[in-house]
């Protein structure tokens, strides 16, 4: 069955920095595009940052641009967000999900807290 | 960005009941229209894309429907276990934007 397994959610500093993980399995994992989405707490869903299957095609919300970077490894099955100059807005839940517009398959999110 | 406008914002509705929550995207998006649930504590869950097509496993008292830049999500028969937030997503251009949630509680 599809497994989507996020981690390295973790308590950092203002302008510190995080590389999050999302290992896939249970499909071929180098098929489909992976997105991150990410949920302040209490609030509603944002979008992230998406990639195609090949890594061809990156894209990012504006909020993120330029901080955060997309990756993934089609041998390891993983999908990767690198984010830097974190601020206390990106504390959230964030959450791979499989695909880039029908996101059929979420994993169960890792939190991101920036404070000081 | 295109904004999504979800109403209403929550409500409240008994086991049995019909509901329609509503989505008004701020430009044209085709049906290039997602509806989510989600639990507390949980990951969204994936309900109809495309506007009105019904993702596999879902029950068939969830439906979609379009018109022009509304959109509509109806539960048929309310279920105990259909309590939960729902978010639409257009996936028309990015920014893939969403809205701001329906909180659906028991009456």
């Amino acid at each position: 069955q599809v497994q989507l397994v996020e981690s390295g959610g973790a308590l950092v500093k203002p302008g510190g920095s995080l590389r999050l993980s999302c290992a896939a399995s249970g499909f071929t994992f180098s098929d489909y595009y992976m997105t991150w989405i990410r949920q302040p707490p209490g609030k509603g869903l944002e979008w992230v940052s998406s990639i195609g299957s090949n890594s061809a095609y990156t894209n990012y919300a504006d909020s993120v641009r330029g901080r955060f970077s997309i990756s993934r490894d089609n041998a390891k099955n993983s999908v990767y967000l690198q984010m830097n100059s974190l601020r206390a807005e990106d504390t959230a839940v964030f959450y791979c999900a499989r695909g880039d517009t029908d996101l059929g398959y979420w994993g169960q999110g890792t939190l991101v807290t920036v404070s000081s | 960005d295109i904004q999504m406008t979800q109403s209403p914002s929550s409500l409240s509705a008994s086991v049995g009941d019909r509901v329609t929550i509503t989505c008004r995207a701020s430009q044209s998006i085709s049906t290039s229209l997602n509806w989510y649930q989600q639990k507390p504590g949980k990951a969204p869950k994936l309900l109809i894309y495309a506007a009105s097509s019904l993702q596999s496993g879902v029950p068939s008292r969830f439906s979609g429907s379009e018109s022009g830049t509304d959109f509509t999500l109806t539960i048929s028969s309310l279920q105990p276990e259909d309590f939960a937030t729902y978010y639409c997503q257009q996936t028309y251009i990015t920014p893939y934007t969403f809205g701001q949630g329906t909180k659906l509680g028991i009456k």
